[in-house]
């Protein structure tokens, strides 16, 4: 199976402040996700981000808040924008190989003071 | 709307004992549906799948689930816990949305094992 990578593994930062978060898989695939799960709660799609078409948010998740960017089929960039500590949480992108089913990286731990 | 709902937040077992972690969904088609495993610090690892066909599933580290189209439902089960299965697992549904297949996760249930 493909493996997948995500960097930062974790980043601490100042509110008012973006980071990007990259997602790096060993194989071209079409379609990559993008989850959030706030501390101690389940994860939450934020958008759908396949290559050759703009990101499909999820509803309460807006692009100008997290922009996404997916230049081939290999890679993908989830940018937290202008954060608050409401923004903590761990930021997981996903691939679907085409069968149906999900496979995740290992998540970016943000914390914003 | 698609919703997935697991009763048990945490579950404290004795190793060697027996599981059964508890899913109830909602979806209006014939569901996707995915049990995965996160243990502490680490990524989403799919333990099992079910898309149709035989509802006793088989899936990694000795885990099954069962399809109850009637219940709908898809427990997961373990008939002897080890220490290592401590994690949290979360239920999840496909909802396919056009071409892309969006998963929808419920809230999760923590195990704890005692030896």
């Amino acid at each position: 199976s493909a493996v997948i990578s995500q960097k930062p593994s974790r980043d601490i930062c100042q509110r008012g402040t973006s980071l990007t978060i990259q997602c790096q898989v060993d194989s071209q695939v079409t379609m990559m996700f993008w989850y959030r799960q706030q501390p101690g709660q389940s994860l939450t799609l934020i958008a759908t981000a396949n290559q050759g078409s703009e990101a499909t948010y999820e509803s309460g998740f807006v692009i100008d808040k997290f922009p996404i960017s997916r230049p081939n089929l290999t890679f993908s960039t989830l940018t937290v924008s202008n954060m608050s500590p409401e923004d903590s949480s761990i930021y997981l992108c996903s691939i679907d190989p085409g069968g149906n089913e999900q496979f995740f990286g290992p998540g970016t731990r943000l914390t914003v003071l | 709307a698609q919703s997935v709902t697991q009763p048990d937040i945490h579950i404290t077992v004795s190793e060697g004992a027996s599981l059964e972690l508890r899913c109830n969904y909602s979806y209006g088609a014939t569901p996707y549906l995915f049990w995965y495993v996160q243990s502490p610090g680490q990524g989403l690892q799919l333990l099992l799948k079910y898309f149709s066909g035989d509802t006793l599933v088989q899936g990694i580290k000795g885990f099954e689930a069962e399809f109850k189209r009637s219940q709908s439902s898809f427990n997961l089960r373990k008939p002897s816990v080890h220490w290592s299965d401590a994690a949290e697992y979360f239920c999840a549904v496909g909802a396919r949305s056009g071409a892309t297949n969006k998963l929808i996760f419920g809230t999760g249930t923590l195990l704890a094992v005692q030896p």
